[in-house]
């Protein structure tokens, strides 16, 4: 169980269009997603909290009208990264919180962004 | 500042050999501490967490509170052990700061 999907996998577009990462909870729901960018030998950075049914929290230096976040279910939340730049080529990667005794996170498998 | 620290970048050890992969962390609360691994080609899974003090794998790892460090362990090293291991403190909110990450290469 606890099984988190990221769609798409990978993805390449031109500079100045904008692309959408899907993340779902496969068979949980989950009210609290986070998502993490990754760049090349590089660790985890949380860009932001996704709340089902409310705005999303940002963390500093993330800019909010970049990178817009739509949580509108208990299994779906969605990163729209808007008029993409090469600079936002990255490794984006979802979690999910399941409620539970320690509301463990698990992670989605990732999404990699190439921006041309 | 809040922020995890895992100063090697590579370790590599024969199998059989005892491991330990080193994290420090900066936090001014009571830190949540974990250690999640990411094997070639899977997703980042949690390895185990300071709180539920299980081993996992035949890993350990303790929370030293006053060199703040949560330093993972395990005694004898095997082929399957090679990954990517991250150290991670929750920051609150279940929010998770990750360390840079070590890895762990084990040579037959």
């Amino acid at each position: 169980g606890a099984v988190v999907s990221q769609h798409p996998s990978w993805v390449i577009c031109k500079s100045g269009t904008s692309v959408k990462i899907e993340c779902r909870s496969l068979d949980f729901q989950a009210t609290t997603m986070f998502w993490y960018r990754q760049f090349p030998k590089q660790s985890l950075m949380l860009m932001a909290t996704s709340n089902e049914g409310s705005k999303a929290t940002y963390e500093q230096g993330v800019e909010k009208d970049k990178f817009l976040i739509n949580h509108a279910s208990l299994t779906l939340s969605t990163l729209t990264v808007t008029s993409a730049h090469p600079e936002d080529s990255s490794f984006y990667i979802c979690s999910a919180e399941a409620r539970g005794p320690y509301n463990e996170q698990f992670f989605g498998p990732g999404t990699r962004l190439t921006v041309l | 500042a809040q922020r995890v620290t895992q100063p090697e970048k590579l370790l590599s050890v024969f199998k059989g050999a005892p491991v330990e992969l080193k994290c420090n962390y900066s936090y001014s609360g009571s830190p949540e501490l974990f250690w999640y691994v990411q094997y070639s080609r899977q997703r980042l899974q949690l390895l185990l967490r300071h709180i539920s003090r299980e081993s996992i794998k035949g890993f350990t790892a303790d929370l030293n509170k006053g060199e703040t460090s949560f330093h993972l362990k395990k005694p004898f090293a095997q082929e399957e052990d090679s990954a990517m291991y991250y150290c991670a403190l929750s920051g609150g909110y279940n929010k998770l700061i990750f360390g840079a990450g070590t890895r762990l290469a084990v040579h037959p």
